[in-house]
């Protein structure tokens, strides 16, 4: 099975623009999970989609937005850019097993904002 | 909510010797806590994972403990190689949602 893809990998944006990354989960899943990581932190949750509906919602301001189609494909868009928003940007696939998901993440895309 | 808490930040071990890494949580309901590495430049990857009705499992040189009682798991690497220099990060799962630790950053010395 072809394991989760994300494009692009590197993205150069300058300070209010705008940006969009797209993940491609593993095939059968129906659910991806995105995910913000900064030099020296940990994973910062910003949104899950399932089945097109986002599910859950982290604590990031409303530029930072989602969507997901019938294909499961999914893509996050992040509005008027801040230099804080450089960060290395992570999508997980999701498999459902009983009560709980299983994630397994992209390579990720790496935003730079100057 | 659920909060998961890592120790050490960062972990330096002589290549050959064991490394330890634990993770408590808050949320006595979590019932699955899997541990991941990430390599730099890459995504994390899933290494092993514990759900809650068994105390320990292990693969290879890799096992994790989960103690329910007093609410801490740990990851135990035995016979560390180079290839073992990562970050490792735990998670607690709670009504689906994955709770994560900060990190920590295991380094092995020649």
């Amino acid at each position: 099975k072809a394991g989760v893809t994300q494009t692009p990998r590197y993205l150069i944006k300058t300070r209010g623009q705008q940006v969009t990354l797209s993940c491609s989960p593993i095939s059968g899943h129906r659910s991806v999970s995105w995910y913000q990581q900064t030099p020296g932190q940990g994973l910062q949750f910003l949104f899950e989609y399932f089945s097109e509906t986002q599910r859950n919602k982290g604590n990031f301001p409303g530029r930072f937005s989602g969507r997901q189609f019938s294909n499961s494909r999914s893509e996050m868009n992040v509005s008027t850019l801040e230099l804080g928003d450089s960060a290395l940007y992570l999508c997980a696939s999701l498999r459902t097993s009983g009560s709980l998901n299983e994630q397994f993440f992209g390579p990720g895309t790496r935003l730079t904002v100057l | 909510g659920e909060n998961v808490e890592q120790h050490p930040s960062t972990l330096s071990v002589q290549e050959g010797d064991s490394a330890v890494i634990k993770c408590t949580y808050s949320d006595s309901a979590s019932n699955y806590f899997p541990w991941y590495k990430q390599e730099l430049g890459k995504g994390p990857q899933l290494i092993i994972d514990i759900r809650s009705n068994v105390g320990e499992k292990k693969d290879q040189r890799i096992a994790v403990t989960l103690n329910k009682t007093a609410k801490h798991f740990s990851l135990h690497i035995t016979e560390t190689q180079p290839e073992d220099s990562a970050v490792y990060f735990c998670a607690a799962s709670s009504n689906y949602q994955l709770i994560w630790g900060a990190g920590t950053k295991l380094i092995i010395k020649p």
